[in-house]
């Protein structure tokens, strides 16, 4: 299997735009999905097929992809924002993959 | 509502066995392929293994390849996971999750079950 690689946190002041980027060999053939997590509780999926958004996923949510890279945008930033993001992958063979995971800390 | 709950885990040995459970309610289970997921304490999110809707595609990570088992009773609403020869690095919260409809994504996850190896 292959690695998606994503930074380990990103800071960002209310209001303003965050960005969480994920890099990996195959995303240019594959679809990427992004998922928040906030302490103790379970993931939740915020954008799946690189741009599309689950229904009651607020709009500031978006996502995009250009070559190997993916990324998703958090526009107006919020408080309850604040939580753990996770960038997911699969290969040909039927496996899937997690990026290594990024911490976004609303100052 | 569309609801995973998981159950089954505990404190178990190094080279012990356990075997989780995950009931499904609020969709029809059997039109869906399911997932384990786990997270170590502290750490991120790793795939586990794979069942598509009739367990006819099966997938494991190569960290459990040859000592978990997935499987599933459609009847039952109910995935399964078994764990042998557990060690240590097991250690995890182990959530189940179904897969979007055609895609990829895990769009529903349950609340976890937590899976201690420990001597």
């Amino acid at each position: 299997s292959y690695e998606l690689t994503q930074p380990p946190s990103v800071s960002v002041s209310p209001g303003q735009t965050a960005r969480i980027t994920c890099s990996g060999d195959a995303l240019p053939k594959q679809y990427a999905y992004w998922y928040q997590q906030k302490p103790g509780q379970a993931p939740v999926l915020v954008i799946y097929k690189d741009s599309e958004r689950p229904s009651g996923i607020p709009e500031r949510f978006s996502g995009s992809s250009s070559g190997t890279t993916v990324t998703l945008t958090i526009s107006g930033v919020q408080a309850e924002d604040e939580a753990d993001y996770y960038c997911q992958s699969a290969d040909s063979s039927g496996t899937r993959v997690f990026g290594t995971g990024t911490k976004v800390t609303v100052l | 509502e569309v609801q995973l709950v998981e159950s089954g885990g505990g404190l178990v040995k190094p080279g012990g066995s356990l075997r989780l459970s995950c009931a499904a309610s609020g969709f029809t289970f059997s039109s869906y392929s399911m997932n384990w997921v786990r997270q170590a304490p502290g750490k991120g999110l790793e795939w586990v293994s794979s069942i598509s809707s009739s367990s006819s595609y099966i997938y494991y990570a190569d960290s459990v390849k040859g000592r978990f088992t997935i499987s599933r009773d459609n009847a039952k609403n109910s995935l399964y996971l078994q764990m042998n020869s557990l060690r240590a690095e097991d250690t995890a919260v182990y959530y189940c999750a179904r897969d979007q409809f055609t895609n990829d994504a895990f769009d529903i996850w349950g609340q976890g079950t937590m899976v201690t190896v420990s001597s």
